[in-house]
């Protein structure tokens, strides 16, 4: 069956602009979660969709950060006003059942803003 | 405080050496979950293992293993007979009860096996 998938795989920016970030989890899958993945690190927790609603935004770094899965489905990441500092892969994943079921990871999106 | 901590950054090994990556977590937690990640040079990661705070025993899946012990707050995994196509970064993560369904991750360790 089909993986996670994520698009775009590249997004190059200039500063100051808007950019969406597109995710499409495992079918069936309950559990969506977004990371964010810099340079030589390992991935930092962003957001939990459980179904529809955000059940845990605590690792958005601040209100630029917004993301929405309206159908419980596909979900959305987006930025405003993006920095330089924004630029890393970001990563999503989907899970059967939330808590601590393994999550299934898509290939990323790497944004640069430059 | 960093709640998983992978101390070795890089490693470099021969093909068929064996080898162990460790990982250190730290949680106040009494239910709990740990998990191994690769992560290939294509960037997507590949789910390995969970092992729950309650179990203990050893685990062995072809030639990878894992070695959890609650008394050091550890669960290291091992590769016997390394081959090239081990070659990735390895990562170890948390997930606690507490804190709901996020994934703390580790560094990560890159681990090179040269033929």
């Amino acid at each position: 069956g089909a993986g996670v998938s994520q698009t775009p795989s590249n997004k190059v920016t200039e500063k100051g602009k808007y950019v969406e970030l597109r995710c499409d989890p495992i079918s069936g899958h309950t559990a969506l979660y977004w990371y964010r993945q810099s340079l030589g690190q390992g991935p930092e927790f962003l957001i939990y969709f459980q179904g529809t609603g955000a059940a845990d935004d605590s690792g958005l770094p601040n209100d630029r950060f917004f993301a929405v899965r309206p159908e419980g489905s596909v979900s959305t990441l987006k930025i405003q006003r993006t920095e330089r500092g924004d630029s890393a892969v970001y990563l999503c994943a989907s899970s059967l059942f939330p808590s601590y079921n393994e999550q299934f990871f898509g290939p990323g999106t790497r944004l640069t803003v430059l | 405080a960093q709640k998983v901590t992978q101390a070795q950054t890089e490693i470099s090994v021969v093909e068929k050496e064996d080898v162990t990556l460790d990982c250190v977590y730290e949680t106040r937690d009494t239910t709990y979950y740990l998990f191994w990640y690769k992560q290939p040079p294509s960037g997507e990661l590949v789910f390995l293992i969970r092992r729950n705070s309650f179990d203990e025993q050893n685990e062995i899946s072809g030639r990878y293993s894992w070695n959890f012990q609650k008394s050091t707050s550890s669960f290291n995994f091992t590769i016997t007979a390394s081959q090239v196509v081990d070659s990735a970064v390895y990562f170890c993560a948390l997930s606690e009860s507490i804190t709901g369904n996020q994934f703390y991750f580790g560094t990560g360790t890159s681990l090179t096996v040269i033929p």
